[in-house]
């Protein structure tokens, strides 16, 4: 089935401990993204890519980092800079205007 | 930074009911998106409106733009209990350089069986 994949769906993480989430796509999506969804709030963009081997920071990328060396994969790694990494990421991609959404990797720092 | 604001925040109906949910923006779009998303799930994509479109359907849905006011309603009609989900509007700006979506916060909305 066409879509994307995102693993682990659930992640503890010890306070000071960088963490990956790995997304892949198979819709020949060139773009991907990264968001960051907080309890009872929107979601706000961490990194996006165009582009294989190019990225841009979003509105939040402090903390964070990515690379996409491959065009169906954008693997997200939470830094041990990221004051506050408990929260849902979701990943997603997009060809002509919607974003398809992976079903999300819950990060717990405990 | 967040441009959509839905409102209301949140919303419970009964079955069979309409559900309303309004979503408004602050700068110049090229298109505006509702998406759906399920309790810990990720996001589904609904309906697309472009800035030069007034309403649009699908199947239940209907959407509306105004982009005088820089507002966007979402309309289900009929509601059933499996609509009980949080919907969020996200816009693409006009200048913007590439295609990032700007999301709201969302409504909750809950559909009482």
């Amino acid at each position: 089935d066409g879509g994307i994949t995102q693993s682990p769906k659930y992640l503890f993480r010890k306070e000071g401990q960088n963490v990956t989430l790995s997304c892949e796509q198979n819709l020949n999506h060139d773009a991907m993204y990264w968001y960051r969804q907080d309890p009872g709030q929107g979601l706000r963009l961490i990194y996006y890519s165009q582009i294989v081997n190019d990225f841009q920071k979003g509105d939040i990328a402090e903390g964070y980092s990515v690379s996409r060396e491959k065009k169906e994969s954008f693997p997200l790694t939470v830094t041990s800079a990221q004051k506050n990494p408990t929260a849902f990421y979701l990943c997603a991609s997009s060809g002509m205007g919607e974003l398809f959404f992976g079903e999300g990797s819950r990060l717990t720092v405990l | 930074s967040q441009q959509g604001e839905e409102d209301p925040q949140a919303l419970s109906i009964q079955e069979g009911e309409n559900a309303t949910m309004n979503c408004s923006y602050k700068t110049s779009i090229n298109n505006l998106q509702w998406y759906r998303q399920n309790s810990g799930r990720g996001l589904v994509h609904l309906i697309l409106i472009r800035s030069n479109e007034r309403e649009k359907h699908s199947g239940r849905l209907r959407v509306t733009l105004d982009t005088s006011k820089k507002s966007s309603s979402l309309l289900i009609t009929a509601s059933r209990a499996a609509d009980t989900a949080s919907y969020f509007c996200a816009t693409v700006d006009s200048g913007a350089g590439s295609y990032q979506l700007t999301f709201g916060k969302g409504t909750k909305l809950s559909v009482i069986p």
